[in-house]
């Protein structure tokens, strides 16, 4: 079945930098692009961003942009995800999510605390 | 501020019917026909429910229903179930620089 599965929990300290892994299976990896939402505690979902899985193109959110880069690697089906200059609002939970036709976000990996604090 | 205005909870008693709706702007809703609905449970990862608007897929109860008019999208659960309860999400295709806005999510009760 189509799964992505994110790497472990972070700690970081402000200023810090975090990469958060999304291993792909179960289609073909190439096929899909690959979209980074994340929401902090008790919020709501933010789109972070989303990339081409084919060819590697970027598209990312405004408010991001300068600290976030979005890569793959085709050769073990994985997506990455790295923020930079990490500041206490940016502790959430990310997710990794397949992007379809039209944006439409099926499956999403399992989620990824990631937890800025001194 | 979310992009996509959603009312910030709605309930119902199980049997009924509840409609949550997602009103936007002629750049996002009302311009493209890529209007999608997650539903997420407490502690877990959100679940698409309709995309396009209005399709469903595969596995996903037909007690779910999708349509829009104008810059609104809305959401409908017919046969109110107790696990239902949950958050739901629209998003949106939009033309500003960004692909994808949400709102701001629902909180369903079912009673």
């Amino acid at each position: 079945q189509v799964q992505l599965v994110q790497s472990g929990a972070e700690v970081k300290k402000p200023g810090a930098s975090v990469k958060v892994s999304c291993k792909a299976s179960g289609y073909t990896f190439t096929s899909y692009g690959i979209s980074w939402v994340r929401q902090a505690p008790g919020q709501g979902l933010e789109w972070m961003g989303w990339i081409s899985a084919y060819n590697g193109n970027t598209n990312y959110a405004q408010k991001l942009q300068g600290r976030v880069t979005m890569t793959t690697d085709t050769s073990t089906s994985t997506a990455y995800m790295e923020l930079r200059s990490l500041r206490s609002d940016d502790t959430a939970v990310y997710y990794c999510a397949r992007s379809g036709r039209h944006m439409a976000l099926s499956p999403w990996g399992q989620g990824t605390l990631v937890t800025v604090s001194s | 501020q979310s992009a996509l205005t959603q009312p910030a909870s709605v309930s119902g008693s199980p049997g009924q019917s509840i409609t949550i709706s997602c009103t936007g702007t002629s750049s996002d809703v009302g311009g493209y026909n890529y209007v999608s609905w997650y539903q997420q449970h407490p502690g877990k990862a959100p679940k698409l429910m309709i995309y396009d608007v209005s399709n469903r897929p595969s596995g996903v109860s037909n007690r779910f229903s999708g349509s829009k008019s104008g810059n609104t999208a809305s959401l409908t659960i017919s046969g109110l179930q107790a696990e239902d309860e949950a958050d739901y999400y629209c998003s949106s295709y939009t033309s500003s620089s960004t692909y994808v806005v949400f709102g701001g999510g629902t909180k369903l009760t079912v009673l």
